[in-house]
């Protein structure tokens, strides 16, 4: 079974402090994303990266930024959260971008900025 | 432009009872669809999706939807529903040659006893 992780299930941080969310998988899967999703919006894409040190912005990008050093690894980063950006971030992988291939999702990590 | 639009945000239904989740599409091109459930504090799980060929499809758990292209509609259905079915739907597609993912904005299921 592929298994997408997240670091943290629930965080809580205050408004300016730097935030960093961790997403591992394990299939050895080429793509990651980083998605937000909130009520009513459905999943939005911040970004994602297919392949080690390679990104692409999404929808939403601004606020964020990412990091891939490794390939089972991608990494959302918060440079200065706000009261704005609590929400739900949810981690994808999937193998190819060629064709259809699933995206396989970590259960997600609820972020409250104070 | 591709867009989504899942036309019921909330749909309360009784156990054993029928359900339809109705999904709405728009696109230039070619489309792969879905349906994810999420349930509670969990992440999506792919449901069913349609890629070619017949376009009525069958996913896990009873549920099945049917591709309408004269319509761009995805409707999800299942003809009996489970109070383990309680969770939020969400269709999505995907452009043939693109890789992004277009979702919906969800619909929420609720199953009564």
């Amino acid at each position: 079974d592929v298994k997408v992780t997240q670091s943290s299930r629930y965080l809580v941080k205050r408004t300016g402090e730097k935030v960093f969310l961790e997403c591992v998988q394990d299939m050895d899967h080429e793509n990651m994303f980083w998605y937000r999703q909130d009520p009513g919006l459905g999943l939005r894409l911040i970004y994602f990266s297919y392949d080690v040190k390679m990104k692409e912005k999404g929808d939403i990008p601004e606020g964020y930024s990412v990091s891939r050093e490794k390939k089972e690894r991608f990494s959302l980063i918060l440079e200065s959260a706000s009261t704005n950006q609590t929400s739900m971030y949810l981690c994808a992988s999937t193998r190819s971008l060629d064709t259809y291939n699933e995206q396989f999702f970590g259960p997600g990590t609820r972020l409250t900025v104070l | 432009a591709q867009s989504v639009t899942q036309l019921d945000s909330q749909v309360p239904v009784f156990e054993e009872a029928p359900v339809e989740l109705r999904c709405n599409y728009s696109s230039s091109v070619s489309v792969y669809l879905f349906w994810y459930v999420q349930y509670p504090n969990q992440g999506l799980q792919l449901l069913l999706k349609y890629l070619s060929g017949s376009t009525l499809v069958k996913g896990i758990n009873g549920f099945e939807a049917e591709f309408n292209k004269s319509q761009t509609s995805f409707h999800l259905r299942k003809p009996s529903v489970h109070i383990s079915d309680t969770a939020e739907y969400f269709c999505a597609l995907q452009g043939k040659g693109g890789f992004k993912t277009i979702f919906g904005a969800g619909t929420r299921l609720f199953v009564k006893a």
